[in-house]
């Protein structure tokens, strides 16, 4: 079975600089992808990163980028420039194909700090 | 372009009375998966519903129980409720259970008393 671990339950930045939030997980499968969710109050989910594990360029999306390491089973999130709007809780997920059963982890509570 | 919508926004229900979470996938979606997730903790995956067949089921009892429309909306069902179930359920839609990531809706507050 395939398990999503989030060691840093809460983290801290400051406005303007940089962090980047931890994710593991385990699994046999040699396709399959990854997600970094954002759940603000609102408590929407909201996708902020993905990537496809046959890939071996780390996504990228404006501010946010992962480090992807499939040999070590490691895909953390790095967040650049951080805004006060990047408050929320982060969650990773991982999925097999054809898709369905989505897999996330605890969660880590990001603050940013003005 | 609306998004994936929920109703109710919160219920508080008894413990064991029945309880039925609506969901509207976003525009142009057909797959609707369905999320419980407890305080605290990342969502679990309920089920999840294409051509109005149940395709995925997580490791929730009978008790949890699901339907899709052919206009691809869908319910949640629970049955007999239990403390245990208070939690945000959350829906989700994509298109043919690709695997681009799928969209959320702010989920259904369920508190059972």
């Amino acid at each position: 079975a395939q398990t999503v671990t989030q060691s840093q339950p809460e983290m801290s930045v400051q406005e303007a600089e940089t962090v980047t939030l931890s994710c593991t997980y385990d699994t046999s499968e040699n396709n399959y992808y990854l997600f970094w969710y954002k759940q603000p109050p609102s408590r929407q989910m909201i996708l902020v990163i993905r990537q496809e594990a046959y890939k071996q360029q780390n996504a990228t999306e404006n501010r946010f980028s992962v480090n992807f390491q499939k040999a070590a089973k490691s895909f953390s999130l790095k967040i650049s420039d951080s805004q006060l709007g990047d408050t929320a809780m982060y969650f990773c997920a991982f999925m097999k194909p054809p898709g369905g059963d989505m897999r996330f982890g605890a969660g880590t509570r990001l603050t940013v700090k003005p | 372009d609306a998004g994936v919508t929920q109703s109710p926004t919160h219920l508080i229900k008894t413990r064991g009375q029945q309880v039925t979470l609506r969901c509207s996938p976003k525009s142009g979606h057909d797959t609707v998966s369905w999320y419980q997730q407890a305080l605290g903790q990342g969502p679990q995956f309920i089920f999840q519903y294409y051509e109005e067949e149940e395709r995925q089921r997580g490791n929730f009892p009978d008790r949890f129980s699901g339907h899709q429309f052919p206009n691809y909306s869908s319910e949640l069902n629970v049955n007999a409720l239990l403390l245990g179930d208070s939690a945000l359920y959350l829906c989700a839609s994509s298109l043919e259970r690709r695997t681009y990531g799928y969209t959320f809706g702010s989920g259904t507050r369920l508190t059972v008393v």
